[in-house]
């Protein structure tokens, strides 16, 4: 099956620091990367679709300067939390999309990656 | 608007037995599709089973199968012979006509020994 890997799993950094998350589909070419944010005990909440060699779409209330997104190839996504701050710590999730929006989709077509828990102290 | 409604918080359910989390949907597309993941403690989304709008048949894979009734618009998981492992959060979700996931609040499972 399609396998999304995720670096790093886990991260500390010091207030004001920036982090970067990569994703990346090992065996498939990802037209689409989706990265999410989850609270604990809470669902996921979509922050932005991510399309390659375009820019991010970024869903309402999500800052486009705070979390920089840069699918440079068919296979990697980075998320970038500038300047980031204790309410940035978050489990972060991303997943990657194969196919086209032109054909229909039948099965699980969104991969997840194991998600990177960061923690801002 | 689409939504995705679960209504069970948490579930406590006795090892071997059979259970159904509900998963009620809102949307005004025809087609759509609706999964169901497993998240452990670990954090990863585990797909488990889908089912598209027009599929006739419930969707089964092994001990999973998707009640699926179209006019009450309700996507409920089951898990037959619950077992240890099946401990975790479970979360309904559906594809909207961007091919985005909506998600639902998810359901917490604990399966007693």
């Amino acid at each position: 099956g399609a396998v999304v890997s995720q670096h790093p799993s886990r991260v500390i950094c010091k207030s004001g620091t920036s982090v970067k998350i990569e994703c990346r589909s090992l065996d498939f070419q990802a037209t689409t990367m989706f990265w999410y944010r989850q609270f604990p005990k809470k669902s996921l909440m979509l922050m932005a679709t991510s399309n390659e060699g375009s820019k991010a779409t970024y869903e309402q209330g999500v800052e486009k300067d705070k979390f920089l997104i840069n699918h440079a190839s068919l296979t990697l996504s980075t998320l970038t939390v500038t300047s980031a701050h204790p309410e940035d710590s978050s489990f972060y999730i991303c997943s990657a999309r194969t196919g086209t929006s032109d054909r229909p989709s039948s099965y699980n077509e969104q991969f997840f990656g194991p998600g990177t828990r960061l923690t801002v102290l | 608007a689409q939504k995705i409604t679960q209504t069970q918080p948490g579930m406590f359910v006795q090892e071997k037995e059979a259970v159904t989390l509900d998963c009620t949907y809102d949307t005004s597309d025809q087609s759509y599709g609706l999964f169901w993941y497993k998240q452990p403690s670990s954090g990863e989304m585990i797909f488990l089973i889908y089912q598209g709008s027009y599929d006739e048949q419930n969707a089964t894979e092994g001990r999973y199968s998707l009640n699926f009734q179209k006019a009450r618009k309700s996507a409920n998981l089951v898990i037959s012979a619950s077992q240890l492992g099946d401990s975790a959060m479970y979360f309904c979700a559906m594809r909207d006509s961007n091919y985005q996931l909506i998600w639902g609040a998810g359901t917490k499972l604990i399966i007693k020994p």
